[in-house]
C-alpha cells in the first residue's frame, strides 16, 4: 500500500535562512513524487514533481527537492526563505506501476517564517 | 497551465438538504476528476474518482448514496452531498486530469469549495 509521512506538523524558520521540510514514502513500486503548497481556504498548488531522471527536481518559488531512493525520501528545500513561504505543504505519492492518478497525501507541514 | 473551477466557493446550508458543487476543468478535458475532503488541519482525503462517462469509483468508507458523483462531460463533474448533516461540513476540493496532464502525469486542483451545514 502506498503511503506518505510528513515528520514534522510544523517547521519554523526565520526570513533569508534555508528551509527543510521532510517527506518520506512508501509504495510496492516506483514513485510518482509531488509537492503542494495550500494557502488558507485555497485549493492546492504545484510546487515540482519527480517522474524520473535527475535526482534535484527544481519548482516554482525557488523550491526544489531531492528524491532518495534508498532512503525512501523526498525532501523540499529552499535556500533562502521569504515570509511569503508561509502556508501548508503536501507531498504526495502515486505509484507508478499501478497506473490510474490514485494519489496519496501526506498529513501535510505548517511552514512559518518569521520576518 | 490548466484551470480548474469550483462552484460554489462557499456555502451554507440547513440540516437535512442536499448541496451540489460543481468542479470544471477550463481549458482543457478532464478523462478523469477527483473528490477530495479536508478537515481542518488535516490533509485531503480522497472519496471518489470519476471517469467521463462512467460510474464514479468510491473509496473504502466513502458513502456512495450520500455523496453522489456525476462526470458527465469531458469538462464537469459534480458532487451532491445529499441530506447533508453538520458532520459533513468540510471543505471539498475537486481536481482533474486529462490530456496534457495525463502526458505530464499531473492533476490539477480546483480552489476547493466549503461546506457549512447548520
Amino acid at each position: 500500500a502506498q503511503s506518505v509521512a510528513q515528520p514534522e506538523d510544523q517547521v519554523n524558520v526565520a526570513e533569508g535562512n534555508p528551509l527543510t521540510v521532510k517527506c518520506t514514502y512508501s509504495v510496492s513500486g516506483n514513485p510518482y513524487l509531488f509537492w503542494y503548497v495550500q494557502y488558507p481556504n485555497r485549493g492546492l498548488q504545484f510546487l515540482l514533481k519527480y517522474i524520473t531522471g535527475d535526482n534535484l527536481v527544481k519548482g516554482s518559488y525557488g523550491f526544489e527537492a531531492e528524491f532518495n531512493k534508498s532512503q525512501t525520501s523526498f525532501h523540499l528545500k529552499k535556500p533562502s526563505a521569504l515570509v511569503s513561504d508561509s502556508a501548508l505543504y503536501f507531498c504526495a505519492v502515486r505509484d507508478r506501476n499501478t497506473g490510474g492518478f490514485k494519489t496519496i497525501f501526506g498529513a501535510g507541514t505548517r511552514l512559518f517564517v518569521k520576518a | 497551465g490548466a484551470v480548474v473551477s469550483q462552484h460554489p466557493s462557499w456555502v451554507i446550508c440547513k440540516s437535512g438538504t442536499s448541496v451540489k458543487i460543481e468542479c470544471r476543468s477550463l481549458d482543457f478535458q478532464a478523462t478523469t476528476m477527483f473528490w477530495y475532503r479536508q478537515f481542518p488541519k488535516q490533509s485531503l482525503m480522497l472519496m471518489a474518482t470519476s471517469n467521463e462517462g462512467s460510474k464514479a469509483t468510491y473509496e473504502q468508507g466513502v458513502e456512495k448514496d450520500k455523496f453522489l458523483i456525476n462526470h458527465a462531460s469531458l469538462t464537469l463533474s459534480t458532487l451532491t452531498v445529499t441530506s447533508a448533516h453538520p458532520e459533513d461540513s468540510s471543505f471539498y476540493i475537486c481536481s482533474a486530469s486529462g490530456g496534457l496532464a495525463v502526458t505530464y502525469n499531473e492533476q490539477f486542483f480546483g480552489p476547493g469549495t466549503r461546506l457549512t451545514v447548520l
